[in-house]
């Protein structure tokens, strides 16, 4: 089946370290692949996506690279903010038999100390 | 601004009463979806929508219904309330363009006692 698998969390890392939240998955067809992320309190908000392989999306300084070789879409940023203390999570979209699903992962907490 | 919302944000219920939880866009999106959060199962799928008169059951449909008779809403009625289904629920809606991007609103916390 679908499903996406996301590192373990919860991570805390201190503020200007360099971030990789890893993301894998199992598609049966050619999926788009997100990275939402959810602050406290609030709903999931799109950070940024790719819709083919060797794409790489980019948003507020995080990066992700479609891998079809690997299955996996890790999430990176070079040097985070407290401010990207947040629930990050990986999801895959498939089109199957005209209908979209979007499939997530359980999420990564992450916090950032100053 | 274009905006989706939920009402209301948190609510308390007994076990067995019925409930509704209301969705609302105002993006004029065919496509919306209900999904449950919970602690080590990230967002589960529970009911979706294609258009009005469509609904259609997700992963963990039991105990949940939906009806679409608008554009703009679609309202979750817990029929019976159990404490399983004590959880933070989450509506979202999209265009249903490839690739769907869906547009989450801010989530209804339900405690079920």
């Amino acid at each position: 089946g679908n499903s996406v698998t996301q590192m373990e969390g919860p991570v805390t890392l201190s503020e200007e370290a360099f971030l990789t939240i890893n993301c894998t998955y199992t598609a049966t067809g050619y999926p788009s692949l997100f990275w939402y992320v959810q602050y406290p309190g609030e709903g999931l908000q799109l950070l940024l996506k790719a819709t083919k392989a060797d794409d790489k999306g980019s948003n507020k300084g995080f990066e992700a690279t479609y891998r079809k070789e690997t299955t996996s879409f890790h999430l990176e940023k070079g040097s985070v903010q407290v401010s990207d203390s947040a629930v990050y999570f990986c999801a895959l979209n498939l089109e199957i038999q005209g209908a979209q699903k979007l499939v997530f992962g359980q999420g990564t907490r992450l916090t950032i100390n100053p | 601004d274009a905006e989706i919302t939920q009402s209301p944000r948190h609510k308390i219920t007994e076990t067995g009463r019925q409930v509704t939880l209301a969705c609302h866009q105002t993006w004029n999106h065919n496509n919306m979806f209900w999904y449950r959060q919970d602690l080590g199962h990230g967002l589960r799928l529970i009911h979706y929508s294609y258009g009005v008169q469509d609904t259609n059951k997700g992963e963990v449909s039991d105990g949940y219904s939906v009806s679409r008779s608008n554009t703009e809403d679609l309202p979750l009625t817990l029929e019976s309330a159990a404490s399983s289904q004590t959880s933070v629920y989450f509506c979202a809606s999209s265009r249903g363009l490839v690739p769907d991007t869906q547009y989450f609103g801010p989530g209804t916390r339900l405690t079920v006692l």
